[in-house]
């Protein structure tokens, strides 16, 4: 029972170039979320996913894009990238029934240069 | 101005202190309160939940929320160098996003 996994760990970009986030949960859970942290920022909310075929953007969605491929999978796409999308990611997940305990991946540290 | 403010710290405090850690808010229809512990280069884990006014206790965890100051706390007695790592209080209102706090990073020394 791995978790919560997110792909790739690190990544290093040039500013225009594209790269998809990858997240997965084996946990059946129906919500699936991603969020950025930044210093001093705390988790900002970018988008998620509250079931299997449905996304809603949250606090920070501008210059991503999202797909909840399955149950399981929940993508984050950077079509563009920009220095200012220079951060950790990190997807968590939860039962659906409660939002509150989310369970978070390990996170993916993006450089944009 | 932020809806969830919490000092950055770092704080540091000698083996076996009480840690007082603590965060402000200003949206009163915050309902839900929680702490999620963070170490370096992991994602959170949610550490302690309440839902009303009052205190809840989890072992040397105590969790602490004043509705009408728009404060909430988290204690932590006999601190561990274990303890060491950043906390973040999050909180929500009826609807299924959580505000996050900046996080606190703690720092207990042996």
């Amino acid at each position: 029972n791995a978790g919560v996994t997110q792909t790739p760990k690190f990544q290093v970009l040039k500013t225009g170039q594209s790269m998809t986030l990858q997240c997965a949960q084996d946990m059946n859970h129906n919500s699936m979320y991603w969020y950025r942290q930044d210093p001093g920022m705390g988790l900002r909310l970018i988008y998620y996913s509250a079931s299997e075929g449905t996304t809603d953007k949250g606090e920070v969605p501008n210059g991503y894009n999202v797909s909840r491929l399955n149950k399981r999978e929940f993508s984050l796409r950077l079509e563009s990238a920009a220095p200012s999308q220079t951060s950790v990611y990190f997807c968590a997940s939860t039962p659906g029934q409660n939002t509150d305990t989310q369970y978070f991946g390990p996170g993916t540290r993006l450089t944009v240069l | 101005q932020k809806e969830v403010e919490q000092d950055p710290g770092p704080l540091s405090v000698p083996e076996g202190a009480i840690v007082s850690l603590n965060c402000t808010y200003s949206n009163s229809a915050f309902q839900y309160f929680m702490w999620y512990r963070q170490y370096s280069r992991k994602g959170p884990e949610l550490l302690m939940y309440t839902y009303s006014s009052g205190n809840k206790e989890d072992g040397r965890f105590t969790a602490q929320v004043d509705k009408s100051s728009k404060y909430i706390s988290l204690f932590i007695r006999d601190s561990q160098p274990s303890d060491s790592a950043t906390y973040l209080c999050a909180m929500r209102d009826a609807g299924n996003m959580l505000t996050f706090g900046g996080g606190t990073r703690l720092m207990v020394k042996p």
